[in-house]
């Protein structure tokens, strides 16, 4: 079974362009979550998406936005970049399964660097 | 809300050294805990879990045993190697009515030195 992938593996930007990363989660999985890991801030939770409705999101601007299609893939736009958005974006998938059952499966994430 | 709160870290460690790292957490019921562990260049996978109190959840000679007086969920091994430098992720699973929203902590490092 395919694992969790996300694409591009590596981004460049500049400041006050836009960028959009995309998340195919494992083949079934109907839950996709974001995260932004940087060496200060660790693991931070953007937004959850089950069934192309946002479940669940964290505290994070407004120019941050996602979606979720209705294969289950999920993409994440950030408009308006700022120096502070360089870091590492991970996707993680799962089936929303019962109690003690919810594992998370991450892809390899994306790395944006913000010049 | 739920909460998890993990000890501050790099933590480094000459191998075969004994490793606590230390997780408490914050929640309105009876969560499931988790541990995750992400290695370099990887994303985060699953290393043990404890879905009920007093459960010790074990895995590659880590263990973690969920205590709800303390509401702690320390990660435990004997004698590190080299081979285990990784960001270590505690988290929290609960919910109701079908959906169980899943908490992380922010992470973290473990450093062994040979």
């Amino acid at each position: 079974k395919a694992g969790v992938t996300q694409t591009p593996r590596y981004l460049i930007k500049t400041r006050g362009q836009q960028v959009t990363l995309s998340c195919s989660p494992i083949s079934g999985h109907r839950s996709v979550s974001w995260y932004q890991q940087t060496p200060g801030q660790g693991l931070q939770f953007l937004f959850e998406y089950f069934s192309e409705t946002q479940r669940n999101k964290g505290n994070f601007p407004g120019r941050f936005s996602g979606r979720q299609f209705s294969n289950s893939r999920s993409e994440m736009n950030v408009s308006t970049l700022e120096l502070g958005d360089s870091a590492l974006y991970l996707c993680a998938s799962s089936l929303s399964a019962p109690r003690g059952r919810n594992i998370q499966y991450f892809g390899a994430g994306t790395r944006l660097s913000v010049l | 809300g739920n909460s998890v709160t993990q000890m501050e870290g790099p933590v480094t460690l000459s191998e075969e050294a004994f490793l606590t790292i230390n997780c408490t957490y914050t929640a309105t019921g009876y969560p499931s805990l988790f541990w995750y562990v992400q290695y370099p260049g990887e994303g985060l996978q699953l290393l043990l879990k404890a879905t009920k109190a007093d459960d010790k959840g074990s895995n590659k000679g880590f263990e973690a045993t969920y205590r709800k007086e303390t509401t702690s969920f320390h990660l435990e091994k004997g004698s590190v190697q080299v081979s285990d430098s990784a960001v270590y992720f505690c988290a929290l699973e609960e919910g109701s009515g079908g959906y169980q929203k899943v908490t992380f902590g922010t992470g973290t490092k473990l450093q062994v030195i040979p």
